[in-house]
């Protein structure tokens, strides 16, 4: 059974902070590795893709592979209350679909 | 910026009913999916569908579940005979590449009663 584990959480960071949240998959094949962020009764959104190993930075947030030990992680740079959310990692298990992990909640406290 | 859209929001049935849900994704993408979401779980994969037919399906996705593109825009999650487990958030996905991030729907709360 492919898995991919995450942290339920809550992380709870101060505002301006940086967050770290983590993942681990189960299938060394697996080629492309997604976060997305749910708020609340919402809809998944896609905020990095990261595809080989190494560093991969947008903006405040900064994706981390390392395919060696099967790990996958998300930094969030100058925490703001708008960051409070659901982090799903995601992963691609074959070339028809993703799964996804169970979330880490984020919590940024003022 | 384009998005996928999905219809109805909110869907109340009784069991044994069947239920239509209802998907356009971003017009130039070529791949489509269904997931899933039980209140409080993770986001399940159900099904992956390309070129006008399903590439792959779940476990989840048993006889009583069927997908189709009846035109150039719409895509469908057909649920023949609903149960109580059924209870859900569908969500609608498409991508313009395989293995590339998908764009979400906003999802049609599904409540069997």
């Amino acid at each position: 059974q492919k898995e991919v584990e995450q942290n339920s959480g809550p992380l709870s960071v101060p505002e301006g902070a940086i967050a770290s949240l983590n993942c681990t998959y189960s299938d060394r094949g697996s080629q492309s590795f997604f976060w997305y962020r749910q708020y609340s009764g919402k809809s998944p959104e896609l905020i990095m893709s990261i595809y080989s190993n190494g560093d991969k930075e947008d903006g405040r947030f900064t994706a981390q592979l390392n395919k060696a030990s099967q790990y996958v992680s998300l930094l969030i740079r100058d925490s703001q209350p708008s960051d409070s959310a659901t982090y799903l990692c995601a992963v691609s298990s074959s070339a028809s679909k993703i799964i996804f992990g169970s979330g880490t909640r984020l919590s940024i406290r003022p | 910026e384009p998005e996928v859209t999905q219809t109805p929001s909110h869907q109340v049935t009784q069991m044994g009913q069947e239920v239509i849900l209802r998907c356009v994704p971003i017009s130039n993408h070529l791949y489509f999916y269904w997931y899933r979401q039980i209140l409080g779980q993770k986001v399940e994969f159900l099904v992956s569908f390309y070129n006008n037919e399903i590439s792959e399906k779940s476990e989840i996705f048993d006889d009583q579940f069927s997908v189709e593109r009846p035109d150039g825009s719409n895509f469908t999650l057909k649920i023949r005979s609903t149960k109580l487990e059924d209870s859900a958030m569908y969500f609608c996905a498409s991508s313009d590449q395989e293995n590339y991030g998908y764009t979400f729907g906003s999802g049609t709360r599904l409540t069997v009663v």
